[in-house]
């Protein structure tokens, strides 16, 4: 069955500090990717998303995410943390059919990780 | 703007009563989803549709009901069978390539 895994339930930084969130995917082919984020008591807002081409994908509010095929990795990657940042993020994939060839259009979530910033 | 509309933001049920819940996108997507949210559990998908007139059930269905009228609307309902629905209630809709988004969710609360 395809899934996602985000390995770290709570992480947290120093503001200013860089950050790296792990995502890996099981997954038949190429994937459709995303990261959201999640304020308390909020609905969830799709920070980046990757769907083919260029490995490398900026988002908004400065966080970039780097797909790698033989890792099944999308790592979500911010270079300094703000207070701000602090939420839930959720990795998503893409999800296939039971044939496996075609996307349904339904996401996949990981569990989600929080992420705490120290002053 | 375009977006999707989720109310009330806050809902109190009593025991053995339905509740519906209301979610409404002007985005013209076809495919609509409802989730729930348990602290420290993620989101598990209750029930999704991708036309009008048609859904699906998803990993959790049991005790809730749904309807898709229109391509707007995709209301829930949660039934008196539902016995824990103490939850955080998200819905969705996404594009032909999954990409979703969210309205901002519906507290309810046992009382």
């Amino acid at each position: 069955a395809q899934s996602v895994t985000q390995p770290d339930i709570h992480i947290t930084v120093s503001e200013g500090a860089s950050l790296e969130l792990r995502c890996n995917y099981s997954y038949g082919a190429t994937p459709y990717l995303f990261w959201y984020v999640q304020s308390p008591g909020q609905g969830l807002q799709l920070l980046l998303k990757y769907f083919s081409g260029d490995t490398l994908v900026q988002g908004i509010k400065g966080f970039e995410a780097e797909f790698k095929r033989s890792q099944s990795s999308f790592n979500l990657r911010k270079p300094s943390v703000h207070w701000s940042d602090a939420a839930e993020y959720f990795c998503a994939v893409g999800a296939l059919s039971k044939v496996g060839s075609s996307n349904t259009g339904k996401l996949i979530f990981g569990q989600g990780t929080t992420l705490q910033v120290k002053p | 703007d375009g977006g999707i509309t989720q109310s009330p933001k806050y809902l109190f049920r009593k025991e053995g009563q339905n509740v519906t819940l209301s979610c409404e996108q002007n985005l013209n997507h076809d495919a609509m989803y409802w989730y729930r949210q348990d602290p420290g559990q993620g989101l598990r998908l209750i029930y999704y549709s991708q036309i009008v007139n048609d859904f699906q059930k998803g990993d959790i269905a049991e005790g809730y009901s749904v309807s898709r009228e229109k391509k707007e609307s995709f209301p829930l309902t949660v039934t008196s069978a539902q016995k824990n629905p103490t939850a955080f209630y998200l819905c969705a809709s996404s594009t032909i390539r999954a990409e979703a988004f969210f309205g901002q969710g519906t507290r309810l609360t046992v009382v």
